[in-house]
């Protein structure tokens, strides 16, 4: 059965920390592995990784692939209040489909 | 440029009702999915269709129909509501499998089964 296990559930940390949000996946047929931030609405792109080891960054977000061990990261540094979402980990699969994980609530105190 | 357009955003049905979630992108997508979201489950496929004309089934079909008759609109029918089906409903488009973008979502569907 595909599987994306995302740790932890709920994180919540002070303003200007830095945290770490894992992906863990075992899927058929990987495409890529996606990053995406949920508010109140829509989840919104963050990051596509499709090749172990190259890391993307954007402004204080970063996000890396391990295909051999099959997991992810997403970093997040100097967090703002801004930050708190839930953070959705998703593996592509062949057609397409998206196989999600549970998600990560993330809470930034001020 | 609107993107992802669903209606309505939130709908309350009885048991055994039917109806019709509306989505709608102007960016000529030729993917387009629908998802559910429930508490602690993530977002799980319903049904999806990589072009107009073609549709199949994701990871929880059941109780749901979808056709795409054109490239912009692509509707999800309940035809027997249960209040299992109470839930947030996401559609999402991309540019299709050879484009190697993203899939982008709607602001969803809140519908509660009484």
């Amino acid at each position: 059965e595909d599987k994306v296990v995302q740790s932890p559930l709920s994180l919540v940390v002070h303003e200007g920390d830095t945290v770490t949000l894992n992906c863990s996946y075992e899927v058929t047929n990987f495409r890529s592995l996606l990053w995406y931030k949920q508010e109140k609405k829509a989840p919104t792109f963050l990051f596509m990784l499709t090749s172990s080891g190259i890391e993307k960054k954007s402004g204080r977000l970063s996000s890396i692939l391990d295909k051999k061990e099959l997991f992810s990261i997403l970093n997040i540094t100097a967090t703002q209040t801004g930050d708190s979402a839930v953070y959705l980990c998703a593996v592509e699969q062949g057609a397409q489909k998206l196989v999600f994980g549970q998600g990560t609530r993330l809470t930034i105190n001020p | 440029n609107a993107g992802v357009t669903q209606t309505p955003k939130f709908q309350v049905l009885k048991t055994g009702q039917s109806m019709t979630l509306q989505c709608a992108q102007d960016m000529n997508h030729e993917y387009m999915s629908w998802y559910r979201q429930d508490p602690g489950m993530g977002l799980r496929l319903i049904h999806y269709s990589v072009g107009a004309g073609i549709t199949d089934q994701g990871e929880v079909p059941n109780g749901y129909n979808v056709s795409r008759s054109t490239t912009e609109d692509f509707p999800l029918r309940l035809l027997s509501a249960a209040p299992s089906q109470t839930s947030v409903y996401f559609c999402a488009s991309s540019a299709g499998f050879r484009s190697n973008q993203p899939q982008h979502f709607g602001d969803g569907t809140r519908l509660s089964i009484l």
